[in-house]
């Protein structure tokens, strides 16, 4: 059982804003640990879309932004597009577990 | 450029043991701390295991702990994951990934069955 919540899924339209949700608790988000997000298409591996928050590593578009807040962060998608159809997840530690937890995951489907 | 590339899953049967490895390449390994994480079919990602940069600390997630040993040689560019007494809830992809979780291998299938 996962100690990050996320909507299980969210659509939109090519062109949309998308927003996905992650929430913790007090000994990981709140605790202030970093909070990544990934990208997973069917069938790869997982690709770093967002890391220490709100930073995109070398070839993110920036259509992808993400923010934090207490016990909980944001992966934002504006202007949606068909390859962003796969499975986000959040990632950050938890001092509780001694270790590092990811979220439950969102699947985006481009309508 | 940076490969991590996963090898020794397999087909086990339940109570076996098997051992993972990953090679790394474009960086530098030996600096790096190390992660295994896994995703069982059609699942989520669960974290796995951690050791630092020389192989003194290391984590492991609580469904692990006392069944699987991480490891490293840095003179062989390569992590290893050591799992014993395997479970059926032990089949899963998995993935070999750097420091902060920036690159991922491709992944190697372990199924745990009878």
């Amino acid at each position: 059982q996962s100690v990050l919540t996320q909507s299980p899924s969210v659509s939109g339209a090519p062109g949309q804003r998308v927003t996905i949700s992650c929430t913790g608790s007090s000994s990981n988000i709140g605790a202030g640990y970093d909070l990544h997000w990934f990208q997973q298409r069917p069938g790869a591996a997982p690709r770093l879309l967002i890391y220490a928050n709100n930073h995109r590593p070398s070839g993110v578009p920036d259509r992808f932004a993400g923010s934090r807040s207490d016990t909980s962060a944001t992966l934002v998608i504006t202007g949606l597009q068909a390859e962003d159809e796969a499975d986000y997840y959040c990632q950050s530690f938890d001092s509780r577990l001694s270790g590092y937890v990811f979220g439950t995951g969102t699947k985006v489907t481009v309508l | 450029q940076v490969q991590l590339v996963e090898s020794g899953g397999d087909v086990v049967q339940p109570g076996r043991s098997l051992r993972l490895s990953c090679v790394a390449s474009g960086f530098t390994f030996r600096t790096s701390a190390m992660h295994w994480v896994r995703q069982a079919p059609g699942k989520g990602l669960e974290w796995v295991a951690t050791t630092s940069y020389d192989g003194r600390t290391k984590y492991y997630a609580d469904s692990v702990k006392g069944r699987f040993t991480i490891s490293r040689d840095n003179s062989k560019d390569t992590l290893y994951l050591q799992m014993s007494n395997l479970r059926g809830d032990d089949t899963a992809m998995f993935y070999c990934v750097r420091e902060i979780f920036d690159y991922w291998g491709q992944g190697t299938l372990v199924t745990v069955s009878s």
